[in-house]
C-alpha cells in the first residue's frame, strides 16, 4: 500500500541553524500538508500546497518557514533559523483528487525536531 | 469557525471495560468531514476513521464504534471490551469540503490508559 515517508526521523540541531525536513508524498497525490505537535500538545495546521504555491498558511507558518516540491516526488519543510520552540514533530501528510480516499489526508510517520 | 473540544483530557480504565472517547464539533459549513486517529507512544498518527456530514449512520469496526450525531454535533468513539494494546492518546479531527484548501483541526487529544 502507497504511504507517506518523511526523513529523518529525528533531527537535533542548534538554536539558528536552518533545518530541511523532507517528505515524499504518495505518487499520485496532488495536495500536500505540513502540520505541527508540540510535544503533549495537540497537532497543529502549518501549510497546504497545490500547484506549486501555498494555498494556505496558518499563523504559526511566518517568515522562518519554506515550503517547496524541489522535483516531482520530494516536498520540503524548510526552517530558516530555528527557535527552541520549533522543537516538536513535524507531520507531511498528502491527499487524492479523487476516489475512495477523496478528503483524506494520509499522514507520514513523522520527523522528530529537536533545537537546543 | 471551526473548533473541535475533546473535554477529557485522560481516562484510566481497567481491560475489557468499554470506554467513550468524547468529541464535539464547530463548524458554519454544511459538507464537512470528521476523522478520529490514534497515536500511540511512538507518535505515529493511525487513522480509523472518516465520515461526512451527510452520513450519520453510526459505524462499528470490530470492537470500535463511532456515534455521529449532527443534532449535537458530536462524534463519539466507542471501545468495547478494552485491551492494553489500545492505550494510546486518540484525536478527532474536523475538516471543511474543500480537498487541498482546508486543513484538519484537531482536537486537543483524550490519553486512554488501559490497565491490566
Amino acid at each position: 500500500e502507497p504511504e507517506v515517508t518523511q526523513t529523518p526521523s529525528h533531527q537535533v540541531t542548534q538554536m539558528g541553524q536552518e533545518v530541511i525536513l523532507r517528505c515524499v508524498p504518495i505518487s499520485n497525490h496532488l495536495y500536500f500538508y505540513w502540520y505541527r505537535q508540540i510535544l503533549g500538545q495537540k497537532v497543529e495546521f502549518l501549510v497546504s500546497f497545490y500547484n506549486n504555491e501555498i494555498s494556505e498558511k496558518s499563523e504559526i507558518f511566518d517568515d522562518q518557514f519554506s515550503v517547496e516540491r524541489p522535483d516531482g516526488s520530494n516536498f520540503t519543510l524548510k526552517i530558516r533559523s530555528t527557535k527552541l520552540e520549533d522543537s516538536a514533530m513535524y507531520f507531511c501528510a498528502s491527499e487524492g483528487l479523487a476516489g475512495p480516499s477523496y478528503n483524506e489526508q494520509f499522514f507520514g510517520p513523522g520527523t522528530r525536531l529537536t533545537v537546543l | 469557525a471551526q473548533k473541535v473540544t475533546q473535554a477529557q483530557t485522560e481516562i484510566s480504565v481497567v481491560e475489557k471495560e468499554d470506554v467513550t472517547l468524547d468529541c464535539v464539533y464547530e463548524t458554519r459549513d454544511t459538507t464537512y468531514y470528521l476523522f478520529w486517529y490514534k497515536q500511540p507512544p511512538s507518535g505515529e498518527l493511525v487513522f480509523l476513521i472518516r465520515r461526512n456530514s451527510f452520513d450519520e449512520q453510526n459505524e462499528i469496526s470490530g470492537r470500535y464504534s463511532w456515534n455521529f450525531q449532527k443534532s449535537t454535533s458530536s462524534f463519539n468513539f466507542t471501545i468495547t471490551a478494552s485491551q492494553v494494546v489500545d492505550s494510546a492518546v486518540y484525536f478527532c479531527a474536523l475538516s471543511e469540503s474543500e480537498p487541498g484548501t482546508y486543513k484538519y483541526i484537531f482536537g486537543t487529544g483524550t490519553r486512554l490508559k488501559v490497565l491490566a
